[in-house]
C-alpha cells in the first residue's frame, strides 16, 4: 500500500476554498485515491474516489495530475459544518480492502 | 436505510474483564472490517471478514482479541483479560464487496474505557 503525506492541519474561514493535497510518490498502477471525512465521536464517511484527471461530485472534487503521486481534494465555499478530520488513502482495487488511515488532515472552519 | 450500527455505544470495564462488541452492518454487505482508534489517532485496522470467513487475522493485536461474524451479517469483537491500553473507540464498517473501489460506510462506534 502506498504511503500518503498530508498536511496536519489548516485553517480557513466560511466562504472560502479549501484545497488539501496529498502526496503518494509511490502509488501503484492499479491504486485508487479515496478520501473520507471524520467528525468528532462519528466514524469516517466516504467523501469521493478517483483514479485519475478529476472527479467531482455534490460535495468535492478531487484533482489527480498525471503522474499520480498526489492529489488534492477541494472543498468549495466551506462551511462551520465542514470541520473535520479528512483522510486521503491509496489502495489497490483488487486487494487493498484494508484501509489503511495516515493521520489526517484537521480543517478548522472559522466564522 | 439503515446504516451500520454497533453496541454498546460506551463500555466502561474494569482491567481484566473480557468485553464483546456487536456490529450489525449494513443488508447485503458481504465484507465487513473492524478498526480501532486511539484518542486523538489515526485508525487502526484490526480484521476484516469476507462472509463469515477471516483469512487474515494479523492485525488483531493480540491473542486476547478474537472476533467472528454468523450468517454473514452480524460480527462479534471479543477482548479478553481488558488492559487499559485497550481503551479506544472501536469501529466497524461494511462495504459491498471486498475490493477498495467500494466505499466503506461506517458505524457510530463503540467508545471502551478500561479502568
Amino acid at each position: 500500500l502506498a504511503k500518503t503525506t498530508q498536511p496536519i492541519s489548516m485553517d480557513s474561514y466560511e466562504g472560502q476554498e479549501v484545497n488539501i493535497t496529498c502526496s503518494h510518490n509511490n502509488i501503484a498502477t492499479n491504486d485508487y485515491i479515496t478520501w473520507y471525512q471524520q467528525f468528532p465521536s462519528q466514524g469516517p464517511r466516504f467523501i469521493i474516489q478517483g483514479y485519475k484527471t478529476k472527479v467531482t461530485n455534490e460535495v468535492a472534487s478531487l484533482f489527480i495530475p498525471a503522474d499520480r503521486k498526489s492529489s488534492t481534494l477541494s472543498l468549495p465555499r466551506v462551511s462551520l459544518s465542514d470541520t473535520a478530520v479528512y483522510y486521503c488513502l491509496v489502495g489497490a482495487a483488487d486487494s487493498s480492502y484494508k484501509l489503511i488511515f495516515g493521520s489526517g488532515t484537521r480543517l478548522l472552519v472559522r466564522p | 436505510g439503515a446504516g451500520v450500527s454497533q453496541s454498546p455505544s460506551n463500555k466502561v470495564t474494569e482491567k481484566g474483564k473480557d468485553v464483546e462488541l456487536r456490529c450489525d452492518p449494513i443488508s447485503g454487505h458481504t465484507a465487513l472490517y473492524w478498526y480501532r482508534q486511539s484518542l486523538g489517532q489515526g485508525l487502526e485496522f484490526l480484521i476484516y471478514f469476507q462472509g463469515n470467513s477471516a483469512p487474515d487475522k494479523s492485525g488483531l493485536p493480540s491473542d486476547r482479541f478474537s472476533a467472528e461474524r454468523t450468517g454473514g451479517s452480524v460480527s462479534t469483537l471479543t477482548i479478553q483479560r481488558t488492559q487499559q491500553e485497550d481503551s479506544a473507540v472501536y469501529l466497524c464498517a461494511s462495504s459491498l464487496a471486498l475490493v477498495s473501489s467500494y466505499e466503506q460506510y461506517f458505524g457510530p462506534g463503540t467508545r471502551l474505557t478500561v479502568t
